[in-house]
């Protein structure tokens, strides 16, 4: 099956600083998808993006799809983005399937 | 505007015991995708509904069962619980794309 893969794990801010996420995937992809995972569980849509740049507010992502990759940009980071960052992806069947995420802490 | 609402929040039950999870997928949505997430796990595809129909299938224990009603919503059945259940459990929507709204998950706990 299709692999998602991550990077960096952890990464430790101090709020005001910017941030890069990487995901890299295996094979074409239909769908992917970033979430981010507050403190409370919730998973909060932050990116349809499968191909192509988006931006929303100080977030965006660009998916370099014939490359494999998409990264989520963070700017200006504020404490409340802290939580888990996951990026899913969808390659051929319906579900999604996730990567191990990559856990930001911003300090004030 | 109208989001994927699970029910309960939260469970908790005992070891052997079942359980019930309830989703209501966002009106109009036709397609209901279940999934797991253990503690410090990424969350884990178990099941999905088009229709009333299954449409795919991940790793569910045959403990699990599921189904899609006529109204759309979808249970997740749990029967003999065991430790290793204790996990949150996503429900997400769809409707003819590939974005999948999830619901605020329901945190069940087995003892």
């Amino acid at each position: 099956g299709i692999q998602v893969e991550q990077s960096p794990p952890d990464l430790i801010l101090q709020e005001g600083a910017n941030s890069t996420l990487r995901c890299n995937f295996s094979d074409s992809v239909n769908n992917l998808q970033w979430f981010h995972q507050n403190p409370w569980g919730q998973l909060i849509n932050l990116f349809y993006i499968p191909s192509g740049t988006k931006q929303n507010g100080r977030l965006s992502a660009t998916t370099v799809a014939t490359e494999r990759y998409s990264l989520l940009y963070i700017s200006s980071s504020q404490t409340t983005d802290s939580g888990v960052y996951f990026c899913a992806v969808e390659g051929g069947s319906e579900k999604l399937v996730f990567g191990k995420g990559t856990k930001l802490t911003v300090n004030p | 505007a109208a989001g994927v609402i699970q029910s309960p929040r939260h469970l908790i039950k005992e070891k052997r015991e079942t359980a019930t999870l309830k989703c209501y997928p966002i009106p109009r949505h036709d397609t209901v995708y279940w999934y797991q997430q253990g503690p410090g796990q990424d969350p884990q595809f178990l099941i999905s509904f088009y229709e009333k129909m299954q449409s795919d299938k991940g790793s569910i224990p045959d403990r699990f069962s599921a189904q899609q009603f006529s109204d759309y919503h979808s249970e997740l059945n749990m029967s003999s619980l065991e430790l290793g259940d204790s996990a949150l459990y996503f429900c997400a929507s769809s409707s003819g794309t590939p974005v999948q709204y999830f619901g605020a998950g329901t945190r069940l706990s087995v003892l």
